[in-house]
Order: structure tokens, then sequence, then C-alpha cells
């Protein structure tokens, strides 16, 4: 069935670059996403990536996929301690007429000053 | 920045109540969904909705759950009898098309039951 995994943690410095990792299972995938969601908040869309692309920047993040490996990765430039919190990896698969997000665990990111 | 907005951001209730929780998708958006997470376990799709019918429903969406979009801006889940394994975080989000990338999420509904 289809699955998204990614690693429960990170801890980085300030200013150091983070890269979050992911892999997934569903192939047909469309379009694979990051969310970050900060302590009592919502899920907040960070990125997307079209699935027949292998590289997105905007701004300090940089979203590389590699469709063969089915993994993708969410890498912030200098990072800083306001990044702190969870981020999710998602994949967007048809589902009937429509389609839906399978997500996975979450990446606890932590910036130490 | 157009959001979408989720009441209350937490219920407690009692097992066998029933709740509703509300979610005002953003005003062009016609593709709504509800998703939810328990405590420690990944973010699960419920439902998403279109033209004023469910369009795709997760095992988890029994007969209990039901959906509505009441007038021209709200949209609501409403578990009839809930259940302890009910508690969970509700996001509900919603996108201007089927193909539109951009998926926008609420801050969620808490939901205790007790």
């Amino acid at each position: 069935g289809e699955d998204v995994e990614q690693s429960l943690f990170l801890s980085v410095r300030e200013g150091d670059s983070s890269v979050i990792n992911c892999t997934y299972t569903d192939s047909s995938s469309t379009y694979l996403y990051w969310y970050k969601q900060e302590p009592g908040a919502g899920l907040q869309l960070l990125t997307y990536i079209f699935s027949n692309m292998d590289m997105k920047q905007d701004q300090r993040l940089t979203v590389l996929l590699n469709k063969k490996d089915k993994h993708l990765s969410l890498r912030i430039a200098d990072t800083q301690t306001g990044d702190s919190a969870i981020y999710f990896c998602a994949e967007s698969i048809h589902a009937g007429n429509n389609r839906k997000l399978i997500w996975g665990l979450g990446t606890s990111l932590a910036v130490n000053p | 920045e157009p959001e979408v907005t989720q009441t209350p951001s937490h219920q407690v209730t009692q097992m066998g109540q029933e709740v509703i929780l509300r979610c005002v998708p953003i005003s062009n958006h016609l593709y709504f969904y509800w998703y939810r997470q328990i405590l420690g376990q990944k973010v699960e799709f419920l439902v998403s909705f279109y033209n004023n019918e469910i369009s795709e429903k997760s095992e988890i969406f029994d007969d209990q759950f039901s959906v509505e979009r009441p007038d021209g801006s709200n949209f609501t889940l409403k578990i009839r009898s809930t259940k302890l394994e009910d508690s969970a975080m509700y996001f509900c989000a919603s996108s201007q098309g089927w193909t539109n990338e951009k998926l926008f999420f609420g801050s969620g509904t808490q939901l205790s039951v007790l």
C-alpha cells in the first residue's frame, strides 16, 4: 500500500543547513509536499514539487526529487531558530475523482543557537 | 493571504455525544477535505468533497461520520456518537481545483472524547 517514511528527529546548529529526507512508495504520485507544523499551530504549506521535476528552489528551501529511488529531500539553508518545527512530507495520489495526501510521521527539527 | 479557518480550536465531549467541527474554506476554493491526526500517528485522510457531494472517503469515515456544506461558506464534519478513539486533531483543507497543487489546511480542532 501507499506509505511515506521520514526520520523522526534532526538537530542542527543555527546557521547550518538542514536536510530532511523522505521516501515514498506510490510511483503514481503527482505532487509531493513539505508542510511545516509549529507547536500549537496547523499545517503550513512550505513548498511542493511536481513529480516530473527533480529540483525546486524557493529562497532558503531546496527540494530534490529522485523519482527512480522515490526519495524526496528538503534542504533549509542558513537554518534559524524560527525554523524549529515538525516537517511533514506528503505525496498526492489519485483517490476516485479526487486526490488525497499520504503523510509521513513528521521530522522534528531542533535548531540550537 | 487567505486562510482556512476552523472552530472550535479545542472540543471536549463525552463518549456517545455528537460533535460538529466547523470549517470555513478559502472563498474561491471548490474542493474540501477532512484529515485527522491521532497523537503520535500519521495524518490520515478522511474524506473529500466537491460539488456538494463526497468524492472519496477512507475506511475510517464510517456511518458515524458525515460532512455537509450547509451554506456557501461553511464546511462541517459531524461525528454522531463519539468514541474514545475519535480523539484526535481534525484538520480541514481546501484547494481551488482538482489539479491545483496547493492544498491549504486550517489550524485544526483538537477533539478530546472522555
